[in-house]
């Protein structure tokens, strides 16, 4: 089993609409969580960083942990063309260690 | 500037030559890391550096070598024992507090 799991879609969404991407993992020790976006043939950047349960904010973007099921989810409000992108959740068990990456999300935002 | 180098963008193989990929960063990060990337299997560890002088195997270190002669480069040698070295490879680094930062990639190709 992974330790951490994640759908690779693909998934197609028309522009506006609320994007849900989520992942499941198994290791306890996770406290960090992270979202990377990946454009094609280009370096993941990092669009989320949250420690431990909760959610967080950054304008269209939301992060969202729930440690007790073992699930974190990226929302995407009003989704745009502009994010269309492969989407990575990764876990890190300490500040500095090792991420673990989910097989990342294929997203298409269509106008 | 601050970021990470990755050269070149593209790169091609003969069967039986050994290549090199170069990494560069310049955000004083101490810990530096090669994945690689193959559609449908997410990001894969080759090796990963957390002091100049050290270096440590991730999952998938067969037919690949690296140094860490100096803090702000990271070179990987794919060798002719890697058998199947067609693949999207990705540099980062990273630090304390913070995730990774990634280089924009190379894609190697066996000609």
């Amino acid at each position: 089993q992974k330790e951490v799991e994640q759908d690779p879609g693909p998934l197609s969404v028309p522009e506006g609409a609320i994007v849900s991407l989520n992942c499941t993992y198994s290791n306890s020790a996770f406290q960090y969580f992270m979202w990377y976006r990946q454009y094609s043939r280009k370096g993941p950047e990092l669009l989320m960083y949250t420690y431990s349960s909760g959610n967080k904010e950054d304008g269209r973007f939301t992060a969202q942990v729930d440690k007790s099921s073992k699930y974190i989810s990226l929302f995407i409000r009003d989704s745009q063309p502009s994010d269309s992108a492969t989407y990575l959740c990764a876990p890190q068990e300490t500040s500095g260690s090792r991420l673990t990456f989910g097989e990342g999300t294929q997203l298409t935002v269509n106008p | 500037d601050g970021g990470i180098t990755q050269s070149p963008k593209y790169l091609f193989r003969k069967e039986g030559q050994n290549v090199t990929l170069s990494c560069e960063q310049n955000l004083n990060h101490d810990a530096m890391y090669w994945y690689r990337q193959d559609p449908g299997q997410g990001l894969r560890l080759i090796y990963y550096s957390q002091i100049v002088n050290d270096f440590q195997k991730g999952d998938i270190a067969e037919g690949y070598s690296v140094s860490r002669e100096k803090k702000e480069s990271f070179p990987l040698t794919v060798t002719s024992a890697q058998k199947n070295p067609t693949a999207f490879y990705l540099c980062a680094s990273s630090t304390i507090n913070y995730g990774y930062t990634f280089g924009s990639g190379t894609r190697l190709t066996v000609v």
